[in-house]
């Protein structure tokens, strides 16, 4: 059964700490997307890869960082240096570059203790 | 001006008739339109892209885009208490920008 997934589900972080967020996919996509989704706002787009071993920063990739090591895996790492962490995050994958259809996974909400 | 426009809602609109949802955007060399459904609390579900000017038509769904006019829409037909969402448009850039821009949103509940 392919798809998308995103571990896990509800993520709490405390102030200072770093936290990694999952996503995996076994579509043999090669492009995976991050976007981070706050109430009354549009998606924003976090880091992007379209290929292993490289990915590009997004619209607003401070505090982020990411890694692609693995084609099916893009984990999402929120550093302690985002101060407005709370939000859900959206992982995403296509089959080829940007100009493929982008398909989401389950999501990962993320709260501040 | 934002890249991606949609009235925000809510659009109450009564079962069975047909809702329409509208979009603009601001590139002009704007390549590709998706419409997306995101049920509360769940990650955004692709409905339909459009490429071309005109409609596309899939079952109670029609996106019609208007390069000319740089507007994208979406029609629901005979719409379902199912169909109460939000939806998303999507635009994907030209000229080397090739990343989606995403609109906020339009929360659409159909009444019974």
């Amino acid at each position: 059964d392919g798809g998308i997934t995103q571990s896990p589900k509800y993520l709490f972080r405390k102030e200072g700490q770093n936290v990694t967020l999952s996503c995996e996919q076994n579509l043999n996509h090669d492009a995976m997307y991050w976007y981070r989704q706050d109430p009354g706002q549009g998606l924003r787009l976090i880091y992007y890869s379209q290929i292993v071993n490289d990915f590009q920063k997004g619209d607003i990739a401070e505090g982020y960082s990411v890694s692609r090591e693995k084609k099916e895996s893009f984990p999402l790492t929120v550093t302690s240096a985002q101060k407005n962490p709370t939000a859900f995050y959206l992982c995403a994958s296509s089959k080829g570059a940007l100009e493929e259809t982008q398909y989401f996974g389950p999501g990962t909400r993320l709260l501040v203790l | 001006q934002k890249e991606v426009e949609q009235n925000s809602g809510p659009l109450s609109v009564p079962e069975g008739a047909i809702a329409s949802l509208n979009c603009t955007y601001s590139d002009r060399v704007s390549q590709s339109f998706f419409w997306y459904r995101q049920y509360s609390g769940k990650s955004p579900e692709l409905i339909m892209s459009i490429y071309s000017n005109g409609d596309k038509e899939d079952g109670r769904f029609t996106a019609q885009l208007n390069k000319a006019s740089q507007y994208v829409s979406l029609l629901i037909r005979d719409s379902q208490p199912s169909d109460s969402a939000t939806y998303l448009c999507a635009v994907r850039g030209g000229g080397g920008n090739e990343k989606l821009t995403f609109g906020t949103g339009t929360r659409l509940t159909i009444i019974p």
